[in-house]
């Protein structure tokens, strides 16, 4: 069974700092793998979607990186700022699902001023 | 802009109760998924639904029930509600195309925190 884990659970950074939130899965047989973020008590939106078949995936300051091959991946967040203050999630479409998703549990991300 | 709207944001009920959750989405998804998501265990999927009346089980299916009657609504049914299943429940819709492009995007509603007591 696909297996997702994120770490670490919970980082903080000074403004300005990149940040770098690492996702890794236990099967590479995926479609894909979806980064998505969390505000406290909403909902999820979908930050970045990166083919099985890509290496990376880009969107304004933020650039997501995939090793199929290796069960990572690592989202890069540049110049943080305190909006980004929030639960980043990472979720990969297993190839035997039907649009499933497995999740990681998330890191919480905390940008002080 | 996909919009997915859940029935309430903040739901108490009492054990024993039987418990309906509602979704609707409003750009014509034909898949659409019940999560339940508890501190330190992330996203677990309840149930999912690839067309009207079809359902499939998720990872977590015991003590809930879904309904797809119509195509942009999605239920979330807990038979009889027990103090385990107080959690946040999100529900979501997932994009196989936009426009021209193929994409794979699920789209989540606000979520439900339901408490039971």
């Amino acid at each position: 069974k696909q297996e997702v884990t994120q770490i670490p659970a919970a980082l903080s950074v000074p403004e300005g700092e990149n940040l770098v939130l690492n996702c890794s899965f236990t099967d590479s047989a995926i479609y894909n793998l979806q980064w998505f973020r969390q505000d406290p008590g909403k909902g999820l939106t979908s930050l970045l979607l990166i083919q099985s078949s890509q290496r990376e995936q880009t969107s304004g300051r933020l650039n997501a990186s995939l090793d199929k091959s290796s069960g990572r991946s690592t989202l890069y967040i540049a110049a943080s700022q305190p909006g980004d203050s929030a639960t980043y999630l990472c979720a990969v479409r297993p190839t035997d699902s039907w649009g499933k998703l497995q999740f990681g549990a998330g890191t919480q991300v905390v940008v002080t001023p | 802009d996909v919009k997915v709207t859940q029935s309430s944001r903040y739901l108490v009920k009492r054990t024993g109760e039987k418990v309906f959750l509602e979704c609707v989405q409003d750009m014509d998804h034909e898949n659409m998924f019940w999560y339940r998501q508890d501190p330190g265990l992330g996203l677990r999927l309840i149930y999912f639904s690839y067309d009207v009346k079809m359902k499939e089980k998720g990872d977590i299916p015991e003590g809930y029930s879904v309904s797809r009657e119509k195509k942009e609504r999605f239920s979330l049914i807990l038979e009889s509600a027990s103090t385990n299943q107080t959690s946040m429940y999100l529900c979501a819709s997932r994009s196989v195309r936009e426009g021209l492009k193929i994409t794979d995007t699920q789209y989540f509603g606000p979520g439900t925190r339901l408490t039971v007591l």
